[in-house]
């Protein structure tokens, strides 16, 4: 089993501030998914990204592929509360499954 | 669309009783569904891969006998949990993949508390 390791484990911040979330392995995964879980809620899928080097953003989020394709991180400008939650790396392995990092809690107080 | 609905979202049963969970995936045709089980402030954990048709396929340390899973149809898959215990108290989240898709879809979570 490849392992993910996420650091860090815990994040607080001021709203409107920026955060990275770094998400690092010594193996290569075939794809890297970011999910975001909320208390007593199945995570939901934020990006996907597949090639080494890829940069992807979603509005205030910019996710990146290492170009090994062995690390990500995902990072968020102007923080605001709506981005309190877990946020989860998850690397792509074989017959699809996924595997997923520790998490990182992120806590964005007004 | 890439919806994957999970029933019940919470159960609580007697020890030695068992529990069946069902997930589906309302809008897209899943071939591979996936469970997982998450304790308080922990990553997800998983647990088996499910396939249409076939039989699923157990992570190491988890006895397919208590964790009986059924993957009938495209959409959906079931989890029974067998002669529950204390000990089987988690929260359940199912998965649903597209064919050659990277990504998954998490259901909402099943939350089994076993009194």
């Amino acid at each position: 089993t490849q392992l993910l390791e996420q650091s860090p484990q815990f994040l607080s911040i001021q709203e409107g501030e920026n955060l990275t979330v770094y998400c690092n392995s010594s193996s290569v995964f075939s794809s890297l998914q970011w999910y975001r879980q909320e208390p007593g809620e199945g995570p939901v899928l934020l990006v996907t990204v597949v090639t080494g080097g890829e940069v992807k953003k979603l509005k205030r989020l910019t996710f990146q592929f290492g170009d090994a394709r062995k690390d990500s991180s995902l990072h968020i400008t102007a923080a605001q509360p709506g981005d309190t939650g877990l946020y989860l790396c998850a690397g792509g392995e074989s017959w699809g499954k996924l595997q997923f990092g520790a998490g990182t809690q992120v806590v964005v107080t007004p | 669309g890439a919806v994957v609905s999970q029933h019940p979202s919470r159960v609580i049963c007697k020890s030695g009783t068992s529990v069946k969970i069902e997930c589906r995936s309302l809008d897209f045709q899943a071939t591979t569904m996936f469970w997982y089980r998450q304790f308080p402030k922990q990553s997800l954990m998983l647990m088996a891969t499910s396939n249409e048709g076939s039989k699923a396929t157990y992570e190491q340390g988890v006895e397919k006998d208590k964790f009986l899973i059924n993957h009938a149809s495209l959409t959906l898959s079931t989890l029974t949990v067998t002669s529950a215990h204390p000990e089987d108290s988690s929260f359940y989240i199912c998965s649903a993949r597209y064919i050659h898709s990277y990504e998954q879809y998490f259901g909402p979570g099943t939350r089994l508390t076993v009194t």
